[in-house]
């Protein structure tokens, strides 16, 4: 069975820092990739996607995440965080031809003025 | 306007009750999903459907069962809550082509006492 392994915990960064949160999964097959973000609150949302094609991939708020096939990994990205990015974030895997993901155990990023 | 609604939104219960989670979607996709959440630990598929005459269990069903009873609503039932069955869940439906991102209902907050 795959499994998605998301090391960081928790992370505190100051606003402008940039951020990294790392990703890996064991699957050998194709897969496709998530991440998610849960704002205080709120229910998970899309932040971006890659499904194949160019392994770097762009989503909303300036995020973006590359994946990298030999390293069975999809770290997230941004330059520079804002404190409206404190917040949850979570990887996830689909493989096969189903829809079921697979979700890391989160990251919990807060981001301090 | 909600797509993935859930009721109730918060419910707190004693050992032994049987409850039920309702979940509805105006999204018109054919897959829908149910999760739990717990501190540190991500989120786990209980059960999920990819139609209405299609049911399967997740990584964690044990103590859950579930109904679809229609393409836009699909319930979980706790036939005999216990304490570790406090979390968050959350709902989520896709649409069944390759790929497709899921979309997540609000969640419900269920303390069982």
């Amino acid at each position: 069975a795959q499994s998605v392994s998301q090391h960081n915990h928790h992370v505190i960064l100051s606003e402008a820092a940039s951020l990294e949160l790392g990703c890996n999964y064991s699957y050998g097959g194709t897969v496709n990739l998530f991440w998610y973000v849960q704002y205080p609150g709120q229910h998970l949302q899309l932040l971006l996607k890659y499904f194949s094609g160019d392994p770097l991939v762009k989503g909303i708020k300036g995020f973006e995440a590359e994946f990298i096939k030999s390293k069975f990994s999809f770290n997230l990205r941004k330059p520079s965080v804002q404190w409206s990015d404190t917040a949850e974030y979570f990887c996830a895997v689909k493989t096969g031809g189903g829809n079921k993901l697979t979700f890391g155990t989160g990251t919990q990023l807060k981001v301090e003025l | 306007d909600a797509d993935v609604t859930q009721t109730p939104r918060n419910r707190i219960t004693k050992t032994g009750k049987r409850i039920m989670l309702e979940c509805s979607q105006t999204k018109g996709h054919d897959r829908m999903y149910w999760y739990r959440q717990d501190p540190g630990l991500g989120l786990r598929l209980i059960y999920y459907s990819f139609d209405v005459k299609d049911i399967n269990k997740g990584e964690i069903s044990d103590g859950y069962s579930v109904s679809r009873q229609a393409q836009a609503k699909f319930s979980l039932s706790l036939e005999s809550a216990i304490p570790n069955q406090t979390a968050l869940y959350f709902c989520a439906t896709s649409l069944g082509l390759a790929g497709n991102e899921q979309f997540f209902g609000p969640g419900t907050r269920l303390t069982v006492l």
